[in-house]
């Protein structure tokens, strides 16, 4: 089955600074990817998905992820943070209905 | 239009006693999906349904772990003789039809239920 691998469980960045979230993954067949959000005491949310189209990926809130399939990777980034982006983010991969989750990575967003 | 929605927010239950966990999809929604988050990790899938019947349920941990939709929208899942190891939020998803590609679809989260064994 495939796998996710989210490196760093937290990053913290100022606000106005570069967002950069990695997520790789392991799969024998080209899986869905996608990136959710997590608010506090809130359900999880989509921020935008990839499903064999366009490799560069733009979501909602200015984030955006690019598949690269050399690198197995579909890291997010945002060009500029602000302090509401503070969450926790997962990065997900799905084959056949069957969707794997990373263990989260935990944004701070300082002022 | 809500969203969806899930109950009780919170459970507490006795080591060895049963549960039940209750999913209220967004109308018209076929795919329904249950995850296991524990603690510091990602969501980990359980069981899913198109429709009434339970189209993967690989997930499921253990027989304690059952979940039915008898007509196809609200969901229960149950589980029996808990454990301690069971503590874990419990989050709920739907999807319009999956289609020919399987799990394509966006899949709405609730908020999720919240289970403690003492």
């Amino acid at each position: 089955a495939q796998s996710v691998t989210q490196l760093g469980s937290h990053v913290s960045v100022s606000e106005g600074a570069l967002v950069l979230l990695r997520c790789n993954y392991s799969s024998s067949v080209p899986p869905y990817l996608f990136w959710y959000v997590q608010y506090p005491n809130q359900g999880l949310q989509l921020l935008l998905k990839y499903t064999s189209a366009a490799t560069l990926v733009k979501g909602i809130n200015g984030f955006e992820a690019e598949f690269k399939k050399s690198e197995t990777s579909f890291h997010l980034t945002k060009p500029s943070a602000h302090m509401s982006d503070a969450a926790e983010y997962f990065c997900a991969a799905a084959v056949n209905n069957d969707m794997r989750f990373g263990a989260g990575t935990r944004l701070t967003v300082k002022p | 239009g809500a969203g969806v929605s899930q109950t009780p927010s919170n459970k507490v239950t006795e080591k060895g006693k049963y549960v039940e966990l209750r999913c209220d999809p967004i109308s018209g929604h076929t795919a329904l999906y249950w995850y296991r988050q524990s603690l510091g990790q990602g969501p980990e899938f359980l069981i899913y349904f198109q429709g009434t019947g339970a189209a993967d349920d690989s997930g499921l941990p253990n027989d304690r772990f059952f979940a039915v939709r008898p007509e196809g929208s609200v969901s229960t899942l149950k589980i029996q003789r808990t454990e301690r190891g069971d503590s874990a939020v419990y989050l709920c998803a739907s999807s319009p039809s999956p289609g020919t590609s399987g799990i394509q679809e966006t899949q709405y989260f609730g908020p999720g239920t919240r289970l403690l064994v003492l």
